[in-house]
């Protein structure tokens, strides 16, 4: 079974500029979380999506980052425009749902802003 | 609300040795607690996971964790470290009607051969 895939693994963009992150979630599972570590840092969670539902957007800087999960599948999170303090990892991780609450991490991307 | 503290930003034992990684967390409803570990430029693998019943739970490569609610902590234990355990552990809380987790800072495990 293929586990969450995120693309691309590594981001160099100059401040300012977009940039976009890429995650497929594992087959069937309805619960999408999109979490950013800062270096030394444990993850914190920016949206959690129940399908195509953002049910938790409360830690997501809507000021310039946003994210869409069309037909409850795989989902984009966007940054626009980019800050240096944006340098961080963004790991992406999906669940099966309520009933089981065992989160599985993608590789994440690691995004630089210079 | 629910918060994670991992006593120890680094750890070193030497090889053979036991591990020992604290966790304590505070929540206001029961929680569901997990350990994760992440190698260099990877993802986050869980290792192991308390939801309910057993207090003692085992997990992959060898660890285990035990909830104490008196204590509310949730320590990683491994009775002889190889060198292959040299990595980013993560404690996390979570709990049934919110499935966000809450992670700690982490800590880094070096094992000395």
């Amino acid at each position: 079974e293929a586990g969450v895939v995120q693309s691309p693994r590594y981001k160099i963009i100059e401040k300012k500029q977009p940039v976009a992150f890429w995650c497929n979630p594992i087959s069937g599972h309805n619960t999408l979380y999109w979490y950013r570590q800062n270096l030394g840092q444990g993850p914190e969670l920016l949206i959690r999506y129940e399908n195509e539902e953002a049910v938790d957007d409360s830690q997501l800087p809507k000021d310039r980052f946003s994210a869409e999960r069309l037909k409850g599948v795989d989902s984009t999170l966007k940054i626009q425009p980019a800050e240096l303090g944006d340098s961080a990892v963004y790991l992406c991780a999906s669940s099966p749902g309520r009933t089981n609450t065992e989160a599985f991490f993608g590789q994440g991307t690691r995004l630089t802003v210079v | 609300a629910q918060s994670v503290t991992q006593l120890g930003s680094h750890v070193s034992v030497s090889e053979g040795a036991l591990v020992l990684l604290r966790c304590n967390y505070s929540s206001s409803v029961p929680p569901y607690l997990f350990w994760y570990v992440q190698y260099p430029n990877q993802g986050l693998q869980l290792l192991l996971k308390y939801t309910t019943g057993a207090t003692l739970v085992k997990g992959i490569n060898g660890f285990e964790a035990e909830f104490k609610k008196s204590e509310t902590s949730f320590h990683l234990t491994k009775p002889s470290a190889h060198m292959s355990d040299a990595a980013e552990y993560f404690c996390a809380v979570s709990n049934f009607g919110n499935e966000k987790l809450t992670f700690g800072t982490g800590t880094r495990l070096t094992i000395i051969p």
